[in-house]
């Protein structure tokens, strides 16, 4: 079964606007990634941040770890027409590469 | 660096046959996973390889298999097809197992008739 699942499944902001993600895990994690995935393609890393973290910044985008709460929000701040993606955590554990994502959020950003 | 590529990136099969998928890693790469993704269950693992042999293997059915080679480029394979294995099917390396980030190929979309 999947580890993480992401809120809300939708979101739809207008450009310019904040947009603000959530996942929530089951297990320990060693570590949680946040994955952009455009339509029907590959997914690309975004950030990563390990469980002794508890917020990282890249760029446009801040993720929080609160591994008491087993939960993470990715922030993307001033959205653009671009971040229209689907945007997915995932945890891993120190026992190999085996991640588990979650069920995505669908972000649609209006220009 | 060449990412990760995968071949072919679109298939249609009927129901019965089997189909190989490939995957090539990115080079040095030693780390393979797939993973199905579909839109009722998501993202889910299916298996993953390192030095040409499975190390960790994802709830699915033995239709499912896989291989890697000498060179890391891998190999899965689903025999049987069924409706329910049209997904978009993806590919992911990464430099040695236990590696915090993976890198993910194109993706193979197959649909089953």
């Amino acid at each position: 079964s999947q580890q993480g699942e992401e809120d809300p499944q939708a979101l739809s902001i207008q450009e310019g606007e904040n947009a603000t993600m959530n996942c929530s895990y089951k297990t320990s994690i060693n570590n949680l990634q946040w994955y952009r995935q455009n339509s029907g393609r590959g997914l690309v890393h975004l950030i990563l941040i390990r469980s002794n973290e508890r917020e990282k910044h890249s760029g446009r985008l801040r993720v929080t770890l609160d591994t008491s709460k087993k939960s993470s929000s990715l922030l993307i701040t001033a959205s653009r027409a671009a971040d229209t993606a689907s945007y997915f955590c995932a945890t891993g554990s120190n026992t190999g590469n085996q991640f588990y994502f979650g069920t995505g959020t669908s972000l649609t950003v209006i220009p | 660096k060449a990412g990760v590529t995968q071949t072919p990136r679109y298939l249609i099969k009927t129901r019965g046959q089997q189909v190989t998928l490939s995957c090539s890693p990115i080079s040095g790469h030693r780390s393979v996973s797939w993973y199905q993704q579909t839109p009722g269950q998501g993202l889910q693992f299916l298996f993953e390889y390192f030095s040409e042999t499975q190390r960790n293997k994802g709830n699915f059915p033995g239709r499912f298999s896989g291989r890697q080679f000498s060179n890391s480029r891998s190999e899965m394979n689903v025999s049987t097809l069924e409706l329910g294995d049209s997904a978009l099917y993806l590919c992911a390396s990464s430099l040695v197992r236990g590696a915090e980030t993976q890198y993910f190929g194109p993706g193979t979309r197959l649909l089953v008739l």
